[in-house]
């Protein structure tokens, strides 16, 4: 059984590009939530997506956009890249259909951006 | 933001110890849980304590929490060189799945 999967693993942009990142949910998953983590630092929540909307978000600019697909994999987007939009990105799974979800969240490897 | 800090922010100790890591946050919690990380890789998850208990148990972790302090507590008993990890504390408030995070603290645990 594989858990969250992300890709790529690492990758190097330029500021003002955009840059794409994937997520496919642990089987048996059907909500998925983003973070990033700044070097030496906690997560911090990007948004959450569920039925394929924007659920949740954190206190993030518009440039951080996503995507859920019917398969319940997801998308990240940042435009007009920054340099302090260096960080690891981190996408986390829950389980389907729990009403009242106070529980663990299953995370993946993690997709390390380098913004020069 | 970020709402817990751990405390230490860093702990060295010989395998066979006890660690103990505290973590304090500032608003009222639906649940408190720590997490794992080794080297900058993926989260993994420990233990979840509801805020209306006050100890929980998993193997050699044993999580406390006080809500009238708003403090939690996570100990680690005859602690082995492969707990050596980044451990994170993060709250979840009622009415949110977003898991807010402190820090975090390293932990190193020598042979």
């Amino acid at each position: 059984d594989a858990g969250v999967t992300q890709s790529p693993t690492h990758l190097i942009k330029t500021r003002g590009q955009q840059v794409t990142l994937r997520c496919s949910p642990k089987s048996g998953h059907d909500t998925v939530s983003w973070y990033q983590q700044a070097l030496g630092q906690g997560p911090q929540f990007i948004f959450q997506y569920y039925e394929e909307e924007e659920r949740q978000r954190g206190n993030f600019p518009d440039r951080f956009s996503g995507h859920q697909f019917p398969n319940y994999s997801s998308e990240l987007n940042v435009n007009a890249l920054l340099l302090g939009d260096s960080a690891l990105y981190l996408c986390a799974s829950r389980e389907r259909g729990l009403a009242g979800f106070a529980g663990e969240l299953f995370f993946g490897e993690g997709s390390r951006l380098t913004v020069l | 933001s970020q709402q817990g800090e751990e405390d230490p922010q860093a702990l060295s100790i010989q395998e066979g110890e006890n660690a103990t890591m505290n973590c304090s946050y500032k608003t009222s919690i639906n649940n408190l849980q720590w997490y794992r990380q080794n080297s900058g890789r993926g989260l993994v998850h420990l233990i979840l304590i509801r805020s209306n208990e006050r100890e929980k148990h998993s193997g050699r972790l044993r999580v406390t929490l006080d809500t009238s302090k708003k403090s939690s507590s996570l100990l680690i008993t005859a602690s082995r060189a492969a707990d050596t990890a980044s451990y994170f504390c993060a709250t979840m408030q009622g009415g949110s799945e977003k898991l807010v995070f402190g820090k975090g603290m390293k932990l190193t645990v020598n042979p």
